[in-house]
């Protein structure tokens, strides 16, 4: 079945330490995938998608087709980072990871 | 802003009622879906509309159901509600974005059932 799966359901890191939150997708053919935030329970929002490969508050992902992965990275996590983060693909029914929640401490 | 809205806000209800939440995309998407996250829980997909019609369906009860009406705006039905059915409820839109078909989330709907 196409699954995204989040190992991490819990994550927490010092202020400035790098971070990496880890997506590894089962599906065949060319995903689509996605990283969503939701700060404090509000809308998710969109962070990344992978076909623009493009950084967004520092953070940014990268599909590697041959491990299935598309872990979102930040080289200086920031308090403000701390929120709950999904990733996700396009496909029939859409599917979201379980979430990892990222701690930045001070 | 998302250009997606979601009504009400909060809700609080008892067991047994019935509510209905509303969703209207982003101008212009077709599809919608529904999802369900109780407290500490992740994101549930309960179901998707497209056009008007039902695309795919996920983890829905059958005490839950869903419409799709012809201005695209959507309804998420709640009937013989109990407690475990109090949970955040978010609607999000897609459509064609640049080639892209990220999804734009609503602000939710806060269901608490006492």
């Amino acid at each position: 079945a196409q699954r995204v799966t989040q190992p991490e359901k819990l994550l927490s890191v010092f202020k400035g330490a790098p971070v990496e939150l880890k997506c590894n997708y089962s599906y065949s053919g060319s995903p689509e995938l996605f990283w969503y935030v939701q700060y404090s329970r509000q809308r998710l929002q969109l962070l990344l998608r992978h076909i623009s490969r493009e950084s967004i508050k520092g953070f940014t992902a990268d599909l590697n087709k041959g491990e299935t992965s598309f872990h979102l990275k930040k080289p200086f996590a920031q308090e403000e980072d701390s929120a709950m983060y999904y990733c996700a693909y396009r496909g029939g029914k859409s599917t979201f990871g379980d979430g990892t929640t990222l701690t930045v401490k001070p | 802003d998302s250009g997606v809205t979601q009504t009400p806000k909060h809700l609080i209800t008892a067991t047994g009622q019935r509510v209905t939440l509303r969703c209207s995309p982003r101008s212009g998407d077709l599809s919608v879906y529904w999802y369900q996250q109780s407290l500490d829980q992740g994101l549930q997909f309960l179901i998707q509309y497209y056009n008007g019609e039902e695309r795919a369906k996920g983890n829905i009860l059958e005490r839950f159901s869903a419409q799709q009406f012809p201005d695209l705006h959507s309804e998420l039905n709640l009937s013989s509600l109990e407690l475990g059915d109090s949970a955040l409820y978010f609607c999000a839109s897609s459509g064609n974005t640049g080639g892209s078909y990220e999804q734009y989330f609503g602000p939710g709907t806060r269901l608490t059932v006492t």
